[in-house]
């Protein structure tokens, strides 16, 4: 069966300092990967996507940037945190280019950033 | 733009009572919709989806949808609410591929 892993689980950074968040996908080959971050009463807010190794998307100019590694390896990151960076960031996956296909969520990290 | 509009961010019932949470979504043609429960400090987990077919879908833990084209909705119910149940509720919908759209969630409490 497949899984997926999301690290760490928490996380406290001071503003300025560099963020990198990890999301393995175990059980499933060329997996679409999502980065959402999610704020308190707005749902959740879809950041990145990548359909490939080397492939990214970004659906919203942020602080961030994504990288895709490995085939299975998603990782978002930030070279100097915003206080308003501070959230809920969730890892995804699916499973082909439906858009009836369900996505599958990581347990997230909660980002604080002080 | 498609989007999903969840009405009502807090909804408290009796344990035992009818869960009834609501979402509405914009349009237009047929989307897919889904709704997924988060426990706190968790990911989210699909309760259900709707495609195509029966308007009636139903989904893990209980629950149920009915897809209603006239109204544009897609409500999620529950006959009886158990404690497990409290949680924050997800209504989603998807048109474009890579593109699933949130609404703002609905926190449902169970009393005892």
């Amino acid at each position: 069966s497949q899984t997926i892993h999301q690290w760490p689980a928490t996380l406290v950074q001071p503003v300025g300092s560099p963020l990198s968040l990890e999301c393995t996908v175990e059980g499933t080959s060329n997996p679409n990967l999502y980065w959402y971050r999610q704020a308190a009463g707005r749902g959740l807010q879809l950041l990145f996507y990548s359909v490939g190794i080397g492939q990214i998307s970004s659906e919203v100019p942020q602080n961030l940037s994504a990288s895709r590694p490995q085939d299975r390896q998603f990782i978002l990151s930030s070279k100097k945190l915003l206080l308003s960076d501070s959230g809920f960031y969730l890892c995804a996956w699916s499973v082909d280019s439906n858009y009836n296909s369900p996505l599958h969520f990581g347990n997230g990290t909660r980002l604080t950033v002080t | 733009a498609q989007s999903v509009t969840q009405l009502g961010s807090h909804v408290s019932v009796s344990e035992g009572a009818l869960v009834l949470l609501r979402c509405n979504y914009s349009s237009s043609v047929p989307p897919y919709l889904f709704w997924y429960v988060q426990y706190p400090n968790q990911g989210l987990q699909l309760l259900l989806k709707y495609t195509t077919g029966a308007t009636l879908v139903k989904g893990i833990n209980g629950f149920e949808a009915e897809f209603k084209k006239s109204e544009t909705s897609f409500h999620l119910t529950k006959p009886s609410a158990h404690m497990s149940d409290a949680a924050e509720y997800f209504c989603a919908v998807s048109l474009v591929v890579y593109d699933m759209r949130f609404g703002a969630g609905t926190r449902l409490t169970v009393k005892p």
